[in-house]
């Protein structure tokens, strides 16, 4: 059974940094493309960022392009978001995905709360 | 970057009825479009990718069409646990994906 579980998230002061974590379980991970979506309070998903397979390509939305890291640890099923220089707009729940190529993101994560706020 | 948009962005509707909703996208995505379904508090869930293409152990009553730029998610017979909000996503490119801004299905 495909699982993802999101860890890492809470309560963060504007300028301050957080990394979340995202265990896969029940399929070959080095094999997939991963994603991380959000979702703001109120607000509709808004896609994130993506990872090649190997990590050797990362893709961002402009909103988070130089203070997001997507990275990604295939000998231990892990996917990573590290976030810097966070402010109150990246108050969102944040949800890990599994990308297929035919389908796009299949298998989802429950989501993880990120709140920032002083 | 390429735009998605939904219409209607709320939709009121009793069960057994057929709703549809409609997506469009900024430039020609071809098919690779998917449709969502998401509850408060839960992962949204995989309806429909490849515009028509029902993901496996999605109720038949869920059927996708279109291509290019227009695309519907129709709901045959609206049942109980339908009443959600339905996002379509694009992925024609894994440099950007974008989310339509949803439709809430509430009960009329």
């Amino acid at each position: 059974e495909v699982q993802l579980v999101e860890s890492g998230g809470g309560l963060v002061q504007p300028g301050g940094s957080l990394r979340l974590s995202c265990a896969a379980s029940g399929f070959m991970f080095s094999t997939y493309w991963m994603t991380w979506v959000r979702q703001a309070p109120g607000k509709g998903l808004e896609w994130v960022a993506n990872i090649k397979e190997d990590g050797n390509e990362k893709y961002y939305v402009e909103s988070v392009k130089g203070r997001f890291t997507i990275s990604r640890d295939n000998a231990n099923n892990s996917l990573f978001l590290q976030m810097t220089y966070l402010g109150v707009d990246d108050t969102a729940i944040y949800y890990c995905a599994r990308v297929v190529a035919a389908a796009g993101p299949d298998y989802w994560g429950q989501g993880i709360p990120v709140t920032v706020s002083s | 970057d390429i735009q998605m948009t939904q219409s209607p962005s709320t939709l009121s509707a009793s069960v057994g009825d057929r709703v549809t909703i409609t997506c469009r996208a900024s430039q020609t995505i071809s098919g690779w479009l998917a449709w969502y379904q998401h509850k408060p508090g839960k992962a949204p869930k995989l309806l429909i990718y490849k515009a028509s293409s029902l993901q496996s152990g999605v109720p038949s009553r869920f059927s996708g069409s279109g291509s290019g730029t227009e695309f519907t998610l129709t709901i045959g017979c609206l049942q109980p646990d339908d009443f959600a909000t339905y996002y379509c996503q694009q992925y024609s490119t894994y440099s950007l994906f974008t989310f339509g801004p949803g439709t809430k299905v509430e009960i009329k």
